[in-house]
């Protein structure tokens, strides 16, 4: 099985820019996740969607959004960039569905640096 | 508010010797306890997870020991190989919501020297 694929896996951007993120889960996962990674704040939970709706939301704001589509797809999008916006972004997938399931596969993220 | 207290930041440690990362907790709640192991340019990888009604839990070289009472929880690894230089993630999560968002540690990066 493929694994978590993310694109792309750099971007160079500069302040005010807008930035769309891809993310293709496992074959059959249905919950996609993205987090932030930066040296100083850690890994920060964004957001995740399930069958198309976003089930759960971390502390980020208005500016970064998301969505999936049918075929379980995600993307990502951060509007108006600032410069503490440069980060890993991290896409995980799981099963998802009702019954929980805690292994969540990561990518290997994009990295972002807004300039 | 930091949910997930990780320590050491850094360790090193000799090859073929024991190395231990310990996390702390505050949310009772959290009922799912991962630990992630990231090398240079790569996502976060599931390395060994433990639920809080387990005390302690084995995979190969590596441990997990819960204190829930003390709300604490550290990886061993053993016979540590330079292979396992990387950094180590602890995490909590709560699984009966449903909702998967993991709550990390700040990370530790381990060196294992030759």
């Amino acid at each position: 099985k493929a694994g978590v694929t993310q694109t792309p896996r750099y971007l160079i951007k500069t302040r005010g820019q807008q930035v769309t993120l891809s993310c293709s889960p496992i074959s059959g996962h249905r919950s996609v996740s993205w987090y932030q990674q930066t040296p100083g704040q850690g890994l920060q939970f964004l957001f995740e969607y399930f069958s198309e709706t976003q089930r759960n939301k971390g502390n980020f704001p208005g500016r970064f959004s998301g969505r999936q589509f049918s075929n379980s797809r995600s993307e990502m999008n951060v509007s108006t960039l600032e410069l503490g916006d440069s980060a890993l972004y991290l896409c995980a997938s799981s099963p998802g569905g009702e019954v929980t399931n805690e292994k969540l596969f990561f990518g290997s993220g994009t990295q972002l640096s807004v300039l | 508010q930091q949910q997930v207290k990780q320590s050491p930041q850094s360790l090193i440690v000799q090859k073929g010797g024991i190395s231990i990362i310990n996390c702390a907790y505050e949310n009772t709640a959290f009922d799912y306890f991962p630990w992630y192991q990231q090398f240079p340019g790569k996502g976060p990888a599931l390395l060994i997870a433990i639920r809080p009604d387990v005390s302690e839990k084995k995979e190969g070289r590596f441990t997990i020991s819960f204190n829930k009472s003390a709300k604490q929880f550290s990886l061993h690894i053993m016979d540590s190989q330079p292979g396992d230089s990387a950094t180590y993630f602890c995490a909590a999560f709560l699984m009966n919501t449903g909702r998967r968002a993991l709550t990390f540690g700040s990370g530790t990066r381990l060196q294992v020297q030759p």
